[in-house]
C-alpha cells in the first residue's frame, strides 16, 4: 500500500531564505507525482506536476525534483516571501489511477 | 473559464438528513473525483468516475453514493448522514485518470449535528 510522508510538518523562515520541502513515498511505480497548495479554508492549487519519466519541473521560483528509485521528491522554493505561507501537500499517482496524499508541511515566512 | 465549481459552500445537516453536493468542470476533462479532508487524517478518496458513465470506490466510499449525470457534472450523495461525515469535501477533475494534473474545487464544508 503507498504510502506518502511529508517531513516537516511545519517550517517558519525568515523572509528571502530559500528553502527545500520533502516529500518520499513507500512504491516506486508512480505515474506521477504533483505537489498543491492549499491557503487556510481555500481549496488545492497545483503547483507541479512530475511525470515518472521526468526529473524535475519549473515554474517561476519554485523547482520540484523526482527521484523514483529512492521514492523522494523536493520541492525547492527560492528567495521566500510572506505570500509563500500556506500548506503543501504532495500527492502520488500510481498503477491505481488514485492519487495518494501526504499530510503536508505548514509554511510560514515572516517578513 | 470557471475551472471546478462547487456548490454549496457550507451545509449543516442533522444526523439522518440527506443532501447531495454537485460539482461541475467546464475543461471538458474525462476523469472527475470526490475527496474528504480531515484532520489528521489528510485527503481521502471517496469516489471517482474515470470517464462518463462510469463509477468506482475510492478509500472511503461507505456512506456515500455518486451519480455522474454527463461528462460536466459529478454529484455526491449522503443518504443518511452522520456526525462521521462532517469534513470539507473538494471535488477535482483530470483530463485522463492516470497522467493529468488534477485541478480541485473550492470545497464544502459540511457539520453534521
Amino acid at each position: 500500500k503507498q504510502e506518502v510522508t511529508q517531513i516537516p510538518a511545519a517550517l517558519s523562515v525568515p523572509e528571502g531564505e530559500n528553502l527545500v520541502l520533502n516529500c518520499s513515498f513507500t512504491d516506486s511505480a508512480i505515474y506521477n507525482l504533483q505537489w498543491f497548495r492549499q491557503d487556510p479554508g481555500k481549496g488545492l492549487t497545483s503547483l507541479l506536476l512530475i511525470q515518472s519519466s521526468q526529473r524535475e519541473q519549473t515554474s517561476g521560483r519554485l523547482n520540484a525534483s523526482l527521484d523514483k528509485s529512492s521514492g523522494r521528491s523536493t520541492l525547492y522554493i527560492a528567495a521566500s516571501q510572506p505570500g509563500d505561507s500556506a500548506t503543501y501537500l504532495c500527492a502520488v499517482k500510481g498503477n491505481t489511477g488514485k492519487l495518494i496524499f501526504g499530510q503536508g508541511t505548514t509554511l510560514q515566512v515572516k517578513p | 473559464n470557471a475551472g471546478v465549481t462547487q456548490t454549496p459552500k457550507f451545509q449543516v445537516l442533522k444526523t439522518g438528513q440527506s443532501m447531495t453536493l454537485q460539482c461541475a468542470q467546464d475543461m471538458n476533462h474525462n476523469s472527475m473525483y470526490w475527496y474528504r479532508q480531515d484532520p489528521g487524517m489528510g485527503l481521502r478518496l471517496i469516489y471517482y468516475s474515470a470517464s462518463e458513465g462510469t463509477t468506482d470506490k475510492g478509500e472511503v466510499p461507505n456512506g456515500y453514493n455518486v451519480s455522474r449525470l454527463n461528462k460536466r457534472e459529478f454529484s455526491l450523495r449522503l443518504e443518511s448522514a452522520a456526525p462521521s461525515q462532517t469534513s470539507v469535501y473538494f471535488c477535482a477533475s483530470s483530463a485522463q485518470r492516470d497522467s493529468n494534473e488534477q485541478f480541485f474545487g473550492p470545497g464544502t464544508r459540511l457539520t453534521v449535528l
